[in-house]
C-alpha cells in the first residue's frame, strides 16, 4: 500500500523509559504532522513538519517529546522517561504540501501504554 | 482558540434509518472544514473538505453541508457498514496546517 505507516502499532513500557515512534509518510508528500488520540477526546495537535523543519511545536506537551525528521521522510518522536498520562494513541499524517487545501492523510497509529 | 464541538456523542441507527450529525464551530477565519471517518482501531480516513457557506459535498450515502457555524453530515438511508466515528477538523486561515478536531460521533448502524 502507498498509505502513511507507522511503528509499532502497539507499544507497552514501563514508566520513566524512553520510547521512539516512527512514522514513514506517503511518497511525495512533504508535510508531516504528529496528532495525540487520547480516550473519548478529539485528536491533539502536536507538532508540524515542512520538509526537514518544523516550523511549529508549541503543541509537544513538555520537553520530554521531541520530533525530528530527516530526509523530507521518514519521521521519529521520541518520549523521554514516560509518564502514565503519556498513555494514548500517537498518530502521523502527511500531506502534498501545505500551500493549498490539501487534506491530511493519517496512519493507523501507534497505540503507546505505560505501566 | 478554535473551538468544535460534535453532536450527538453517539447515535444507534436503523439500517435504513436516515439522520445527521452537527460539527459545531468557532475559528478566527475558517480556510476548510473537513470530515473524517475512523473505525476502531484504525486512523481517520478523509471524506470530504468545505471551504465555503452553502458549499455541498456528496460521497455515496453521506452528504455534507457547511454554513458559517456548523456543519451537518447526513446519512442517507445508512447500512451497517457505515457504522464509525465520524470527525469533524477546522482548518484557521492562520497556522492553517493546524486542524483542530471534535470529538466526534460514534454511529451504529443494526441491521
Amino acid at each position: 500500500g502507498a498509505g502513511v505507516s507507522q511503528s509499532p502499532s502497539n507499544k507497552v513500557t514501563e514508566k520513566g523509559k524512553d520510547v521512539e515512534l516512527r512514522c514513514d509518510p506517503i511518497s511525495g508528500h512533504t508535510a508531516l504532522y504528529w496528532y495525540r488520540q487520547s480516550l473519548g477526546q478529539g485528536l491533539e495537535f502536536l507538532i508540524y513538519f515542512q520538509g526537514n523543519s518544523a516550523p511549529d511545536k508549541s503543541g509537544l506537551p513538555s520537553d520530554r517529546f521531541s520530533a525530528e525528521r530527516t530526509g523530507g521522510s521518514v519521521s521519529t518522536l521520541t518520549i523521554q522517561r514516560t509518564q502514565q498520562e503519556d498513555s494514548a494513541v500517537y498518530l502521523c499524517a502527511s500531506s502534498l504540501n501545505n500551500y493549498s487545501n490539501q487534506p491530511q492523510h493519517f496512519g493507523d497509529g501507534t497505540r503507546l501504554s505505560i505501566l | 482558540e478554535d473551538q468544535v464541538t460534535q453532536s450527538p456523542e453517539a447515535l444507534r441507527l436503523q439500517e435504513g434509518e436516515s439522520s445527521s450529525l452537527n460539527c459545531s464551530y468557532t475559528v478566527s477565519g475558517l480556510r476548510g472544514l473537513f470530515w473524517y471517518r475512523q473505525d476502531p482501531g484504525k486512523g481517520p480516513e478523509f471524506l470530504f473538505t468545505l471551504y465555503s457557506a452553502g458549499e455541498e459535498k456528496e460521497k455515496e450515502r453521506l452528504k455534507a453541508t457547511l454554513t458559517k457555524k456548523e456543519s451537518f453530515l447526513h446519512i442517507t438511508a445508512p447500512k451497517p457498514e457505515d457504522s464509525a466515528t465520524y470527525l469533524c477538523a477546522v482548518q484557521p486561515r492562520s497556522n492553517d496546517y493546524k486542524l483542530s478536531f471534535g470529538a466526534g460521533t460514534t454511529v451504529t448502524v443494526r441491521a
